[in-house]
């Protein structure tokens, strides 16, 4: 999707490990969000951003962070992980009326 | 707290048959998303409807808006194999968080 990169794409983690997500867009986006797709449980919001400086837990939060330290960047951080991060996350931005979504990182912890 | 549900969460359809999925939400919102997934792939936007009583068409898809119900649907017309994927409603909730909360999703497969 253009305007949203996320980096990595892939990622194997061993658990405890820590790694952080990046999102990036260049559309002068004020919200920012990012998400965790499973199967059968849709994508569910984990943290969000409505600006520069500005970061809000969503549906679920537990074993991550994020910053929001430039308006472009959004980083979602995952200071020890475990199994149950395993899964494909998805940041998107958003200004009215349209969200955009990046392509995604699978991450797998082993 | 915005809670939205959809069902069915599988539907199998054949070629040609007519179909709807629907999107309960359980706070006011104005704002209601359609997006279309296909398997590995990043969520492609099909529609945005902003009012009561919103309808919206591309091809076999139509999308409705009842804000009052708070209920969106999407009818699938005539349905064709490459209509098979992933469908997500999604809802902005109110006020300043504009937080964009998901549907479980449908997984609409389309049988020859």
């Amino acid at each position: 999707n253009a305007g949203v990169t996320q980096t990595p794409k892939f990622r194997v983690l061993k658990t405890g490990q820590s790694m952080t997500l990046l999102c990036a867009q260049d559309m002068n986006h004020e919200y920012m969000y990012w998400y965790r797709q499973d199967p059968g449980m849709g994508l569910r919001l984990i943290h969000y951003s409505v600006g520069e400086g500005t970061t809000a837990k969503g549906e679920v939060p537990d074993g991550y962070n994020v910053s929001r330290l430039k308006k472009q960047n959004f980083l979602l951080g995952l200071e020890s992980a475990a199994p149950s991060q395993t899964s494909v996350y998805f940041c998107a931005s958003w200004s009215r009326p349209v969200a955009f979504f990046g392509q995604g990182t699978r991450l797998t912890v082993v | 707290e915005l809670k939205v549900e959809q069902n069915p969460l599988f539907l199998s359809m054949q070629e040609g048959k007519n179909y709807t999925i629907y999107c309960n939400y359980s706070t006011t919102s104005d704002r209601l998303y359609w997006y279309r997934q296909d398997p590995g792939k990043s969520l492609e936007s099909l529609f945005v409807l902003l009012s009561n009583g919103a309808v919206k068409q591309e091809g076999r898809l139509m999308a409705s808006l009842d804000t009052k119900a708070r209920l969106s649907t999407l009818h699938i017309t005539a349905a064709v194999h490459d209509l098979s994927a992933t469908y997500f409603c999604a809802v902005v909730s109110g006020g300043a968080t504009n937080k964009l909360i998901f549907g479980t999703g449908t997984l609409l497969a389309v049988q020859p």
